[in-house]
This record gives structure tokens, sequence and C-alpha cells, in this order.
């Protein structure tokens, strides 16, 4: 089955250091890939995403690249700000049709320090 | 754009209570609409898929007389927990997907409804 894994976490950081989260999945067929981010008490927001190998998505300084060879589509930000602290889930979805479904990775929470 | 609105974002009841949850795409017409259940620092898991004007297909070990799901029309689905529980505490988050378009469009999430059961 299809399946998202993400690196442990909790991450720590001060504020303008360089953030990865690694994330690693296996699908029966050809997914396309998210990264979503959930602030304290709300529900998921959409960051980025990438429907093909070697798309690159980017959003507010967040980038992921689609990497096909190594199953990978780790996240990464130059400098990270206080904002950016919250939880942010890998997912991929496989299919054509509008029901296709997400699978989540298990989450990876970020604290930034000012 | 693509804007879902949960509601309530908090409900307080005691045990043996029904609970509805609304689930709204304020801004485009979603035939497909998905709850998901989410423990503390745990991700989310699926507990049914929402078709508009069909029954809902529920995910393995989740209780349909105790999860009413309908989705009444393409900018509304509701997830009812009936005779509700302690056990049944937890953060309850809807999501949408935009009818038609490309292939794999993302999910628009909700913000949320924490359920908790005394």
């Amino acid at each position: 089955g299809d399946s998202v894994t993400q690196m442990e976490g909790p991450v720590t950081l001060s504020e303008e250091a360089f953030l990865t989260i690694n994330c690693t999945y296996t699908a029966t067929g050809y997914p396309s890939l998210f990264w979503y981010v959930q602030y304290p008490g709300e529900g998921l927001q959409l960051l980025l995403k990438a429907t093909k190998a070697d798309d690159k998505g980017s959003n507010k300084g967040f980038e992921a690249t689609y990497r096909k060879e190594t199953t990978s589509f780790h996240l990464e930000k130059g400098s990270v700000q206080v904002s950016d602290s919250a939880v942010y889930f890998c997912a991929l979805s496989v299919g054509e049709t509008s029901g296709s479904r997400l699978t989540f990775g298990e989450g990876t929470q970020l604290t930034v320090n000012p | 754009g693509a804007v879902v609105s949960q509601h309530p974002s908090r409900v307080i009841c005691k045990s043996g209570t029904s609970v509805k949850i609304e689930c709204r795409s304020l801004d485009f017409q979603a035939t497909t609409m998905f709850w998901y259940r989410q423990f503390p620092k745990q991700s989310l898991m699926l507990m049914a898929t929402s078709n508009e004007g069909s029954k809902a297909t529920y995910e393995q070990g989740v209780e349909k007389d105790k999860f009413l799901i309908n989705h009444a029309s393409l900018t509304l689905s509701t997830l009812t927990v009936t005779s509700a529980h302690p056990e049944d505490s937890s953060f309850y988050i809807c999501s949408a997907r935009a009818a038609g378009g490309a292939q794999n469009q993302p999910q628009h999430f909700g913000d949320g409804t924490r359920l908790s059961i005394l």
C-alpha cells in the first residue's frame, strides 16, 4: 500500500536557521506529493505541492523537489521565522479522479525560538 | 479562494449526546469531502469519504452507525457523532476537493472541531 515516512520530531531551531524536514514515500502508482502545515488548534493548510518528477513546489520561502529516483520530497527553508512554528505533514495522493485520498506522514513538530 | 468552513469549532457536551458537525465549501463545489480524526500529537486518520448524493465510504474500523455522514449538496457535508462517549473526544477535521479541474487537485481543509465529551 501507499505510505509516507517523515523524520521524527520535534525539531527545534533558532530564528534564521536552515530547515530540512525529510519525507520519503512508497506508492503503488504515480503520486502527487504535498506538504501541509497545521498551526495550533487549526486545520491543515496546503503549503506546496508537486505533481511529477523533478517538479519543485515552493511557497512562503519553503521548497520541496519531487525526487522519483529516491522517492523523496524533503521540505527546506533557508531562514526560518518564529511564525513558522507549526506541525508539518507530508502527504501523497494517487489517482486521476477527484476522489483520490491523501495518505499522510506522521507529522513533524517545528518550534522556532527567537 | 478554496475556503472550507467547519462548524462548530468547539463542542463540550455530556455523554450520550449526539453532536453534528458541518463542513461547507464556501466558494467552490465539492463532489467529494473527507472526514478525519486526529488524536493529540498524531497524524490525521481518515474516517470516511463522502460523495454528494451517495452513501459515504468508511475506513476499516470506523463504525458507520456511530459516525453518520450526510453529503446532501455540493457544498455541505455533515458528520453526526451519535450517543457520544468520552472516548469519542478528539479533533475532527473535514476537507473538500473541488469538482472537475486538473488531475489530483489538493484537498482544502476546514479548521477542525474540538469535541470534548464529559
